[in-house]
């Protein structure tokens, strides 16, 4: 396994619920991801954080929350979500400098939460 | 647009046989490319990095190679294994920022015995 958990792992929801989705990891990591993995489609980036604080939001739906409380958990609240939203849901971590530079961050990937929304 | 393509989209071999999988991008400043393989119902795991200055880099069965100035990679998998079908995507990495990673769509490989 690679050290970052994920649950649920499958999950079905109306329109009308409100649910989320947990991430966490065990490498003590600096900054956490949230990816959406559509059936044929690349990876998408929807949040980062790093060193708790969000740094990334890639245009994402405000129906898509995240929250960080600190740097080994991630969440992920959903409401009101629609059809094509039902996706594969992958969070990541990574060790990350605070000088930056080059992006040569190797990310650990959870399994992913498989979410349909009816 | 910085974009990665990956060809074939899936790939159908037996159990033993070699194969090899493409990478073309466009993405500039370039950093890095990553190859990753992805079971299904799993996340991704990293099988290689590779910055502009390496050309080749080998992970067990795996090779994967480099060409810069055209901007392609290959991955090449040696011997192939019912454990190795999956999906195989291919990630490049922009210079500009710590997480600016462009990924692929992938190449679903199926190895039958």
């Amino acid at each position: 396994e690679t050290g970052v958990t994920q649950t649920p792992r499958h999950l079905v929801m109306g329109m009308t619920n409100k649910k989320s989705l947990k991430c966490e990891q065990h490498l003590g990591h600096n900054a956490m991801y949230w990816y959406k993995q559509s059936a044929k489609k690349p990876l998408e980036l929807m949040f980062v954080y790093n060193f708790k604080e969000q740094t990334e939001n890639n245009s994402v739906p405000s129906r898509f929350s995240p929250e960080c409380p600190n740097s080994s958990h991630l969440f992920l609240h959903l409401h009101t979500l629609q059809p094509e939203d039902s996706a594969l849901y992958l969070c990541a971590s990574s060790q990350e400098s605070e000088a930056g530079g080059a992006s040569y961050y190797e990310q650990y990937f959870g399994p992913g939460t498989r979410l349909t929304v009816t | 647009k910085n974009q990665v393509e990956q060809s074939p989209q899936s790939l159908i071999i037996l159990e033993g046989k070699n194969c090899t999988l493409q990478c073309n991008y466009t993405v500039s400043p370039f950093s890095n490319l990553r190859w990753y393989k992805q079971d299904t119902g799993r996340g991704p795991v990293s099988l290689t990095i590779m910055t502009f200055s390496e050309n080749t880099k080998s992970n067990g069965r795996y090779t994967a190679t480099l060409d810069a100035d055209t901007k392609q990679s290959s991955l090449h998998i040696t011997a192939s294994q019912l454990s190795d079908s999956a999906s195989y995507i291919c990630v490049v990495s922009l210079d500009t920022g710590r997480r600016a990673l462009t990924f692929g769509s992938g190449t679903r490989l199926q190895v039958q015995p």
